[in-house]
């Protein structure tokens, strides 16, 4: 089946620094991406859309200057944690659709911010 | 609005049993409907998805899901539950257009007991 990796698995950072999260579709083309957070005992929160080529549409209450998502090709989307603070740890999703109803999760990334 | 309820936060189901596993949702249109499967500190796994055609979808691990248009339900079931079935389940909608993203349920967390 498609597959999605997503990297890294877990990151540790320092307060005020900047961590990338990678999102790759690896057999297939993704024009369309979704990053979603999820912290404990609890579902995925979209947290935006991110569209090969074009800005990604955020949704409602995710600071867009704080989460920097590119998607600049149909394999690649990332996500930026800018400036991150402790409230920023947590279970960051990644998944690629690849076509109606096929969407492709990743393993995830552990974010904890000391 | 559209959601989706997973009615039951948690169940413990004895090793060997059946198991059911609820989800009803609200939506405009008749959705894609999808069952996944996360283990602690993993990304998401697709159980099974319904589009159309058959009511009763089968899918990986034993699972299967019949979707009732009348009762907007779309219930996981399991005849024999085994000690790896243990994990988070979550229910998700969506109509699989390009650029939106499926809506989940809060997930319901299956305890297996020996």
């Amino acid at each position: 089946g498609a597959v999605v990796s997503q990297h890294p698995s877990w990151v540790i950072c320092k307060s005020g620094t900047s961590v990338k999260i990678e999102c790759r579709s690896l057999d297939f083309q993704a024009t369309t991406m979704f990053w979603y957070r999820q912290f404990p005992k609890q579902s995925l929160m979209l947290m935006a859309t991110s569209n090969e080529g074009s800005k990604a549409t955020y949704e409602q209450g995710v600071e867009k200057d704080k989460f920097l998502i590119n998607h600049a090709s149909l394999t690649l989307s990332t996500l930026t944690v800018t400036s991150a603070h402790p409230e920023d740890s947590s279970f960051y999703i990644c998944s690629a659709r690849g076509g109606p109803g096929n969407d492709f999760f990743g393993q995830g990334t552990r974010l904890t911010v000391v | 609005a559209q959601s989706v309820t997973q009615p039951d936060i948690h169940i413990t189901v004895s090793e060997g049993a059946s198991l059911e596993l609820r989800c009803n949702y609200s939506y405009g249109a008749t959705p894609y409907l999808f069952w996944y499967v996360q283990s602690p500190g993993q990304g998401l796994q697709l159980l099974l998805k319904y589009f159309s055609g058959d009511t009763l979808v089968q899918g990986i691990k034993g699972f299967e899901a019949e979707f009732k248009r009348s009762q907007s339900s779309f219930n996981l079931r399991k005849p024999s539950v085994h000690w790896s079935d243990a994990a988070e389940y979550f229910c998700a909608v969506g109509a699989g257009q390009a650029g939106t993203a499926l809506i989940f349920g809060k997930g319901t967390t299956l305890s297996v007991s020996s």
